[in-house]
């Protein structure tokens, strides 16, 4: 199993721009979630999924966009890129919240808008 | 809402020598707590996690923690660190009911030889 994997490792995108980072997972996850990662400021939730088709708003969800078409992908979408988006973003996937509980992070990927 | 504080940004621990990192959360409900590490330039993996029962809870790589309720901590230990303990450390809360993680700052290790 490769477990999750983000596409792509790097990018370097002008102020303006748009992309899309996506996220696979092949564990049959049901909950998906996209985080960014900034100096001294841990994690934070962007969006999440809870199952195919379904998508929610986290901490820090303006900017972003994300869609859920397939159990399997969950694609992250900057429309229109700011300096204030550089950053690590991280992929994780979890099977239905309780009990056995935990998230498999993807390996990120590393943005600079300029 | 609940929050996770990290106490200590940075770490420098000699090989050898024990290391403790220090986590506190805030929450008004029952909650599970994490503490992942995330080595050089990878994503993050589980070291342990605390559900329930036993407050001592051991995990990979020789870690373990302490939920402490009526102090809302759940502190990190190593009672021997190597070189290849150096990476950063994070502590998360889940509410037992929800399905969102709240994480803290990160502690980031580094040990000398």
């Amino acid at each position: 199993n490769a477990g999750v994997t983000q596409t792509p490792k790097f990018r370097v995108l002008k102020t303006g721009q748009s992309m899309t980072l996506l996220c696979a997972q092949d564990m049959n996850h049901e909950y998906m979630y996209w985080y960014r990662q900034d100096p001294g400021m841990g994690l934070r939730l962007i969006h999440y999924s809870v199952g195919e088709g379904t998508t929610a708003k986290g901490e820090v969800p303006d900017g972003y966009n994300v869609s859920r078409l397939k159990k399997q992908n969950f694609l992250l979408g900057l429309e229109s890129a700011a300096p204030s988006q550089t950053s690590v973003y991280f992929c994780a996937s979890s099977e239905l919240a309780g009990v056995y509980y935990e998230q498999y992070f993807g390996p990120g990927t590393r943005l600079t808008v300029t | 809402a609940q929050s996770v504080t990290q106490l200590d940004s940075q770490v420098p621990v000699f090989e050898e020598a024990p290391v403790e990192l220090r986590c506190n959360y805030s929450s008004s409900v029952s909650v599970y707590l994490f503490w992942y590490v995330q080595y050089p330039n990878q994503g993050l993996q589980l070291l342990l996690k605390y559900l329930s029962g036993s407050t001592l809870v051991k995990g990979i790589n020789g870690f373990e923690a302490e939920f402490n309720k009526s102090q809302t901590s759940f502190h990190l230990r190593k009672p021997s660190v190597h070189i290849s303990d150096t990476a950063e450390y994070f502590c998360a809360v889940k509410e037992a009911a929800g399905n969102k993680l709240t994480f803290g700052g990160g502690t980031r290790v580094l040990v000398k030889p």
